[in-house]
């Protein structure tokens, strides 16, 4: 069955760039998402990216996809003690169901 | 106005009992979810729904039955609770893929509900 992987933990300083890497097994996938978690609430669409792009940039964060090596990454430039939260890789077919990923939990240090 | 919601946001029973955890939706969309999250944070889907099927993960037990009384609206029953069960249940929906030109098919979360069993 599909499959999404994530390192579950990243700790960086505040004004560091933090990179979230996701690697996917569903060659078919056609959108790929990054959903944010902040503590106590339900997860929000960061942002997506369509399978036939390698790049998209939206403010301070960058989605990166390597379709051949089924690997996603989030950027977020410039990361703020705001940003700390879990961050979830997800993809989906065209169909209603999604997969996520295990989720990495991102600290922002003072 | 909130976009999806969950009634309870806390719920704490003993082992055995039947619960239920409701979710309404006032996007329009035409499919919900019901997703659980446990202490790990791992999101694993239970249910998708939409008014034509009912998708069910193999994993879920049959203890967990969805009810969707109209298209805004799927709640999640349990029937004789157990300790595992004790988790935080997300709702969730989604509009159909190229609804209003999106290519993209969001999902929406509720705010969670937390459910602990003791």
């Amino acid at each position: 069955g599909e499959d999404v992987e994530q390192s579950l933990f990243l700790s960086v300083r505040e004004g560091d760039s933090s990179v979230i890497n996701c690697t996917y097994t569903d060659s078919s996938s056609t959108y790929l998402y990054w959903y944010k978690q902040e503590p106590g609430a339900g997860l929000q669409l960061l942002t997506y990216i369509f399978s036939n792009m390698d790049m998209k940039q939206d403010q301070r964060l960058t989605v990166l996809l390597n379709k051949k090596d089924k690997h996603l990454s989030l950027r977020i430039a410039d990361t703020q003690t705001g940003d700390s939260a879990i961050y979830f890789c997800a993809e989906n077919n065209y169909g209603q169901n999604f997969v996520f990923g295990p989720g990495t939990r991102l600290s922002v240090l003072p | 106005d909130t976009a999806v919601s969950q009634t309870p946001k806390y719920l704490v029973t003993q082992m055995g009992n039947d619960k239920s955890i409701k979710c309404e939706q006032n996007l329009g969309h035409d499919t919900m979810y019901w997703y659980k999250q446990d202490s790990k944070k791992f999101l694993k889907i239970m249910f998708s729904y939409n008014n034509k099927e009912l998708i069910i993960n193999e994993t879920v037990p049959n203890r967990f039955s969805p009810k969707s009384p109209d298209k805004a609206h799927l709640n999640l029953h349990i029937n004789s609770l157990e300790l595992g069960d004790s988790a935080v249940y997300f709702c969730a929906s989604s509009p159909a893929p190229g609804l209003r030109g999106r290519n993209y098919n969001e999902q929406f979360f509720g705010p969670g509900t937390r459910l602990t069993v003791l």
